[in-house]
């Protein structure tokens, strides 16, 4: 069956640090792989996505991702986290057959000043 | 435009209350979804339509209907709906596959 793991439960990060947000992935073929942004009551925002080529993509606000097709990850990464980087960030596998996104359980950022 | 818009953003109705729930894009995009989103929980899909029609029916109850007059609109009809139907309810879109989704703010619904 499909589905995403994302271990960390929540992160707390110093502003001006670096950030890696852990995403594990379970699926037949080849995925399609998002990672989304919610800020506290609203809706979700792409940051960047995967379905092939580079392995390394790039997305907006200063994030990129690193696929590992042997680890089954796609781990999202940032130099130096902005307070404002605060949120819940989403890791999502979209399943070729139906279009349809699996979510994993979310993993809540917070930024220490 | 490449927003998702949904209206009302906050929703208070009672167990015995109709209301609908409103979703516009005008991307152009073939495929529009509604997801709930309990807090502090990921969205759960509801309803998949493609090319207005209705592809997906994740077991929904049927106090929630979905109906999508066009390309550009979709709506989730409710009807006397439970306490536990509170949550945010969001709308999304997308055009292809690999091109993932494109999501409104939301509407914020209660249920009393």
């Amino acid at each position: 069956a499909q589905s995403v793991t994302q271990p960390d439960i929540h992160i707390t990060v110093s502003e001006g640090a670096s950030l890696e947000l852990r995403c594990n992935y379970s699926y037949g073929a080849t995925p399609y792989l998002f990672w989304y942004v919610q800020s506290p009551g609203q809706g979700l925002q792409l940051l960047l996505k995967y379905f092939s080529g580079d392995t390394l993509v790039q997305g907006i606000k200063g994030f990129e991702a690193e696929f590992k097709r042997s680890q089954s990850s796609f781990n999202l990464r940032k130099p130096s986290v902005h307070w404002s980087d605060a949120a819940e960030y989403f890791c999502a596998v979209g399943l070729s057959n139906t279009g349809k996104l699996i979510f994993g359980q979310g993993t809540t950022l917070q930024v220490k000043p | 435009d490449t927003e998702v818009t949904q209206t009302p953003k906050h929703l208070v109705m009672g167990m015995t209350n109709k209301k609908s729930l409103k979703c516009e894009q005008h991307m152009g995009h073939r495929a529009m979804y509604w997801y709930k989103q309990k807090a502090k929980k990921p969205p759960e899909l509801m309803f998949v339509y493609s090319y207005e029609k209705l592809s997906i029916n994740e077991s929904v109850p049927s106090r929630f209907s979905p109906e999508c007059p066009n390309s550009s609109l979709l709506n989730l009809h409710l009807h006397a709906l439970q306490p536990e139907d509170s949550a945010l309810y969001l709308c999304a879109s997308s055009q292809g596959q690999g091109d993932g989704y494109t999501f409104g703010s939301g509407t914020r619904l209660t249920v009393v």
